[in-house]
């Protein structure tokens, strides 16, 4: 099946600093990804919908000067988490559509941990 | 907000069938039934989709009611290994995929 792959797979910052986490699609080309956030013991939560070339979509309530993400490529999305705080620790999780695909599938990242002390 | 209904849990001995259901009273007519699953700390694993009739691959098999209400995901012969949250998802093509909160399913030795 087709693969999704996340870098880094888990990150350690301290507070104030920010990150960038890739989410790259690597035998296929996805003009749509979506981030979604995980806390421990909770379900995933869809932060946004990243377009290739244009500005990404976020869900309510999340902050997109916070949550930074750039789809340049058909092929890499990244999700920049500005001045983080502890509580922005999280699982952060992508998926992609492919680009000629009808069945609907999305294809999903193995995750990227951040823990931001 | 996710349009669907399953169980918080279940557990299921290993190399019984585990039967997971899952309430979809609202479902539209062009929205298709899907199913992924997490293992612990890794990202979702597609399953199986499906729209009227059942289906059957490698990994499962998804059985809705003639009604499109409600489904079963059935795995036939669990392992340890297929211990996770299940997500049974309602969405239209290619709409953004909502999660709720699954069932977690316990393969039990």
């Amino acid at each position: 099946g087709a693969v999704v792959s996340q870098h880094p797979s888990w990150v350690i910052c301290k507070s104030g600093t920010s990150v960038k986490i890739e989410c790259r699609s690597l035998d296929f080309q996805a003009t749509t990804m979506f981030w979604y956030r995980q806390f421990p013991k909770q379900s995933l939560m869809l932060m946004a919908t990243s377009n290739e070339g244009s500005k990404a979509t976020y869900e309510q309530g999340v902050e997109k000067d916070k949550f930074l993400i750039n789809h340049a490529s058909l092929t890499l999305s990244t999700l920049t988490v500005t001045s983080a705080h502890p509580e922005d620790s999280s699982f952060y999780i992508c998926s992609a559509r492919p680009l000629r695909d009808n069945t609907g599938e999305l294809f999903f990242g193995e995750g990227s941990r951040l823990t931001v002390l | 907000d996710a349009k669907t209904t399953q169980p918080t849990s279940m557990d299921c001995a290993e190399g019984r069938a585990a039967n997971l259901p899952c309430n979809h009273s609202t479902i539209s007519g062009n929205e298709y039934v899907y199913w992924y699953r997490q293992i612990h700390s890794q990202g979702p694993q597609y399953i199986i989709h499906g729209l009227k009739n059942n289906e059957t691959n490698e990994m499962a098999s998804l059985i809705i009611t003639e009604d499109r209400k409600s489904s079963t995901l059935i795995l036939p012969h669990a392992t340890l290994r297929d211990t996770a949250v299940y997500y049974c998802i309602v969405r239209e093509g290619d709409d953004k995929i909502i999660f709720g909160k699954g069932t977690r399913l316990h393969i039990l030795p």
